[in-house]
């Protein structure tokens, strides 16, 4: 089965960069999504078709990829951007829609 | 605005059918989407359960396909999830969520608040 994989946790101070990645063969191909979560809450779509903030979001919140390797950025992280983060990708055969393990990112 | 509302029994026995329902206000199942459900256990990541077009087409995770159906009522406005032959290892928090097509794929841009079923052991 497929998958995408990404960094259980990541922490910076505030007001630094923050890079979260995420890993799958598929990714050259597909697109990758990243999900917001926060405690007891449900994901908000960040990032969409790699690269595109969906209305709302703060612009500290970007995307990009790099071969099999998408990554959110974002910059001048702020306590209130302590989350779990997932990645969202699918395989090239459309069979398998799959979201990474979750990096929980710390900002303090 | 899209809303998307969960509901359905909190408690299902082991070996029972788990049903839900997902109730869509704001946007016509009709005028197209897939509708998709994931779900959370406690403490862990997200999983996709399975997808269904206003047309009925559906798509299953793999690793769940053999014991879950995914169903449209276009005329309530609504779709359901029904997993049978419960264990503990379902229990969950049960999402639902509209997916819009990126030209490359599907993916989930507005969730519901989620349901949590507890299946005892």
């Amino acid at each position: 089965s497929y998958e995408v994989t990404q960094p259980p946790s990541v922490s910076v101070p505030p007001g630094q960069t923050a890079r979260i990645t995420c890993s799958g063969d598929a990714l050259p191909k597909k697109y990758a999504y990243w999900y917001q979560q926060k405690s007891g809450q449900a994901p908000v779509l960040v990032i969409y078709e790699d690269t595109k903030r969906p209305s709302g979001i703060p612009e500290r919140f970007s995307g990009s990829t790099s071969g099999t390797v998408a990554t959110l950025t974002i910059s001048g992280a702020q306590v209130e951007d302590e989350a779990d983060y997932y990645c969202y990708s699918t395989d090239t055969s459309d069979n398998h829609r799959v979201f990474g393990g979750g990096t929980k990112l710390t900002v303090l | 605005q899209v809303q998307l509302q969960e509901s359905g029994p909190g408690l299902v026995k082991p070996s029972e059918t788990l049903s839900l329902t997902c109730a869509v206000s704001g946007y016509s199942i009709s005028s197209g989407y897939y509708w998709g459900w994931i779900r959370q256990p406690p403490g862990k990541g997200l999983e996709w359960i399975g997808s269904i077009y206003q047309s009925g087409t559906t798509y299953y995770n793999p690793s769940l396909e053999s014991r879950v159906i995914i169903l449209v009522d276009k005329s309530r406005n609504h779709f359901s999830l029904q997993m049978s032959s419960v264990t503990a290892a379902d229990t969950a928090v049960y999402y639902c969520a509209r997916q819009p097509y990126s030209g490359r794929d599907y993916y989930f841009d507005h969730w519901g608040r989620g349901t949590l079923v507890t299946v005892p052991s």
